[in-house]
């Protein structure tokens, strides 16, 4: 059965980078890729990006100057960093995987369960 | 969003429901599949259909999905109080060169 058991710093500073991992159980980051999602406060999802097993990274262009997904294999751990947040990125980011060779949508079958982060002075 | 749902629908327990999702050229186009996701209060989204119209693992036959030109459909039938929930739909935009979801819509069970 495949996880997802996420983390990371909940309250940031306008200016601050915000950074999550994602701890990937039952599933290789081979013949997979992973994504980064969120959910602002009310609102519906917006996807982030996403890697592929090849290491092929796809952005979200209203986020693509702020953010990097990245995968450490090592430790079937996937990131995500984004700079420079305001209040305006205060929302519920999820990670997720979807399974096989990359294919637009993926159709992430696995989410982890969310960390809420807020930015704030 | 690129992908317009309606906000609600509802419906009482055994009646059949239907969540459309409209797009453009750009985002329902040939192509490209549209999945759908079932998100229940303060959970995480869930998969429901992927691939226009495959149920995902577990998913009941009471949930079906279809795809037309730049449209798709979820439907659900012999709707049960459990199915209250948030629906969104997701495709693939070619204008972003990324995912792009619907603003989702909130269905009420009567």
């Amino acid at each position: 059965q495949v996880q997802l058991q996420q983390w990371g710093a909940g309250l940031l500073k306008p200016s601050e980078t915000l950074s999550l991992t994602c701890a990937v159980y039952g599933r290789s980051f081979d013949n997979s890729y992973w994504g980064w999602i969120r959910q602002l406060p009310g609102k519906g999802l917006e996807w982030i990006g996403e890697i592929h097993h090849t290491g092929v990274t796809l952005y979200n262009p209203s986020l693509r100057s702020r953010v990097i997904v990245s995968v450490d294999a090592a430790k079937n751990h996937l990131s995500l960093t984004l700079t420079s947040v305001t209040a305006a990125d205060t929302a519920m980011y999820y990670c997720a995987t979807a399974k096989g060779a990359p294919v637009e949508p993926a159709s992430f079958d696995t989410w982890g369960q969310g960390t809420l982060v807020s930015v704030s002075s | 969003s690129v992908l317009t749902q309606p906000p609600s629908v509802s419906g009482a327990p055994g009646q059949r429901v239907t969540i459309t999702c409209t797009g453009t050229s750009s985002t329902l186009g040939p192509g490209y599949d549209v999945h759908w996701y079932q998100q229940l209060p303060g959970t995480a989204p869930k998969l429901l259909i992927y691939g226009n119209a495959n149920r995902a693992s577990g998913v009941p036959d009471r949930f079906s999905g279809s795809k037309s030109d730049t449209s798709a459909s979820l439907a659900i039938t012999g709707l049960q109080p459990e199915d209250e929930a948030d629906y969104y739909c997701q495709s693939y935009d070619t204008a972003l060169s990324g995912s792009v979801f619907g603003g989702g819509t909130k269905l009420t069970v009567l």
